[in-house]
């Protein structure tokens, strides 16, 4: 069954810390891997996306890493700001012109000042 | 440039009671997408179109829900009639539609659905 699991659940850091968020899948085939990120009340943002033979990918502070083999990723986030606490939420695609779209559960993040 | 557009923004109704969403995608994406978000979950697709053509409607609850998108632009969702079980935000995503499942989707702010 495919599937996107994240973790943590959710997450409290001070403001000016790193944090690192995880993301596992089982889906199959895979085409990319895209991480969003998802201000409350707004719709989700896309912040990279990762083909099966990118292995990291940054947007401004955000850095996704992608390893293929464990179908592992992680999205790091350098020197937090309080406008990053949101949800991110990963999302894996399935190949094969199938246009499914595996989304996580995400992970809810909240900086602190 | 405008993004996506969805109105309206929060709907409340009881249940058994129609309800519609709409949507206006970014100018010149092909592809467009409703989805469903429950609470604390992530959104689930259920359904795409490409132009007017929606080409997967699997994950659409057909016996309650209708979807359509004349002139494959703007689009409507259509729950009739609402259950209790409704309630999410439904949220509406665009693309361009010439680079296959790579891809960015645009999505719209949602419409949160309370059906009491």
């Amino acid at each position: 069954k495919n599937q996107v699991e994240q973790s943590p659940q959710s997450l409290i850091i001070l403001e000016g810390k790193n944090c690192t968020l995880q993301c596992n899948y089982t889906v199959s085939p895979f085409s990319n891997l895209r991480w969003y990120k998802q201000d409350t009340g707004r719709g989700p943002v896309s912040l990279t996306i990762m083909t099966f033979s990118e292995n990291t990918k940054s947007n401004g502070r955000y850095t996704a890493t992608l390893d293929a083999d464990t179908k592992q990723s992680s999205l790091h986030i350098t020197a937090s700001q309080l406008s990053d606490s949101a949800s991110y939420i990963c999302v894996v695609s399935a190949g094969g012109g199938t246009y499914k779209y595996i989304f996580g559960t995400g992970t809810r993040l909240k900086v602190l000042a | 440039e405008a993004g996506v557009v969805q109105s309206p923004r929060y709907k409340i109704i009881e249940k058994k009671q129609p309800v519609a969403f709409w949507c206006n995608p970014i100018s010149g994406h092909n592809t467009l997408y409703w989805y469903r978000q429950n609470l604390g979950q992530g959104p689930e697709l259920l359904i795409r179109y490409e132009n007017e053509e929606a080409v997967d409607d699997s994950q659409l609850p057909k016996d309650r829900f209708s979807a359509e998108r004349l002139k494959g632009v703007d689009s409507t969702l259509k729950i009739q009639p609402a259950e209790l079980g409704d309630s999410a935000v439904y949220l509406c995503a665009s693309s361009l539609g010439t680079s296959g499942e790579i891809e960015t989707q645009y999505f719209g702010p949602g419409t949160r659905l309370l059906v009491l």
